[in-house]
C-alpha cells in the first residue's frame, strides 16, 4: 500500500540559511500534519491542513511557512535556521480530521550547522 | 488545550512478561486515543486505537483500556519479545473538528532476552 512520501531523507543547512521539506500523503487523503521531533523528545504538532487550507496552529515558528497545494502534496518552509531547529520532520496524513488514524512518513533529519 | 501525561518513561521487562503502560489525560472532551510505537530513527507507526465509546479493545498481545471518568488510558503488552523494544506514545484528540494528535512524552520500553 501507498505510504506517505517525505523528501528529502536528510538536509545538512548551515545556521541562517532555508530549507524546503516536501510531503506527500497517502492517496485519497485529506489532512496532512507536520510534527517535529527532537532526540529523545515526543513529536511537537507545528500546523496541518484541511483540504488545502491551514486547519490548525501548533508551535510553529513565525520564521516557518507551510502549505498544501492543489495535489495534496505539502511543503515546510524553514528560513533563518538556527541550531536548534535540527529534529526530524515528520509528515502524517489521514483520511479526514479529528479521530482519524495519522499515517506518518519516514521523517526529515535536519542538521543545522 | 490537552495535556497527555506518560509513565514511566523507561521500563524494563523480561521476555514473556507483561508490560503496562499509562497515560492520563486531560480534556475531557478527547475522545480518540492511539498508541504509537517507534523504533529508533523510525517513523511512529500506530499499532492501536480506542475510541471512548467502548472501554477496552485487544488486538493479539496488545489490549488497550480506557477511563473516561478518570481520563486515563493503559496499553497492556502481554507476552513480551524482544522485538517489542521501542519507544511508545500514547496520543489524544476529538473525534471531530480540528484538533490534532497530542502526545505523551514517550515510554522507552526494553524487553530482556
Amino acid at each position: 500500500a501507498a505510504g506517505v512520501i517525505q523528501s528529502p531523507r536528510h538536509l545538512i543547512k548551515e545556521k541562517r540559511e532555508t530549507a524546503t521539506l516536501k510531503c506527500y500523503p497517502i492517496p485519497r487523503h485529506d489532512t496532512v500534519y507536520w510534527y517535529q521531533q527532537g532526540p529523545g523528545q515526543d513529536p511537537q504538532f507545528l500546523i496541518s491542513f484541511y483540504e488545502k487550507m491551514q486547519s490548525d496552529k501548533g508551535s510553529i515558528p513565525d520564521r516557518f511557512s507551510a502549505q498544501q497545494f492543489s495535489d495534496y502534496h505539502s511543503e515546510l518552509n524553514m528560513s533563518s535556521l538556527e541550531l536548534g531547529d535540527s529534529a526530524l520532520y515528520f509528515c502524517a496524513s489521514s483520511l479526514g480530521r479529528g479521530g482519524s488514524p495519522l499515517h506518518f512518513g519516514n521523517g526529515t533529519r535536519l542538521t543545522v550547522t | 488545550g490537552e495535556n497527555v501525561e506518560q509513565h514511566p518513561s523507561t521500563l524494563s521487562v523480561q521476555e514473556g512478561d507483561s508490560a503496562v503502560i499509562k497515560c492520563t489525560y486531560s480534556d475531557s472532551a478527547s475522545n480518540y486515543f492511539p498508541w504509537y510505537k517507534q523504533e529508533l530513527g523510525k517513523r511512529p507507526q500506530l499499532i492501536i486505537d480506542i475510541r471512548s465509546n467502548v472501554g477496552e479493545k485487544k488486538d493479539q498481545r496488545i489490549a488497550v483500556t480506557l477511563n473516561k471518568t478518570a481520563k486515563h488510558f493503559s496499553l497492556h503488552i502481554t507476552e513480551t519479545q524482544p522485538e517489542d523494544s521501542a519507544v511508545y506514545f500514547c496520543a489524544a484528540s476529538m473525534d471531530s473538528g480540528n484538533t490534532p494528535l497530542v502526545f505523551g512524552k514517550g515510554t522507552r520500553l526494553s524487553v530482556i532476552a
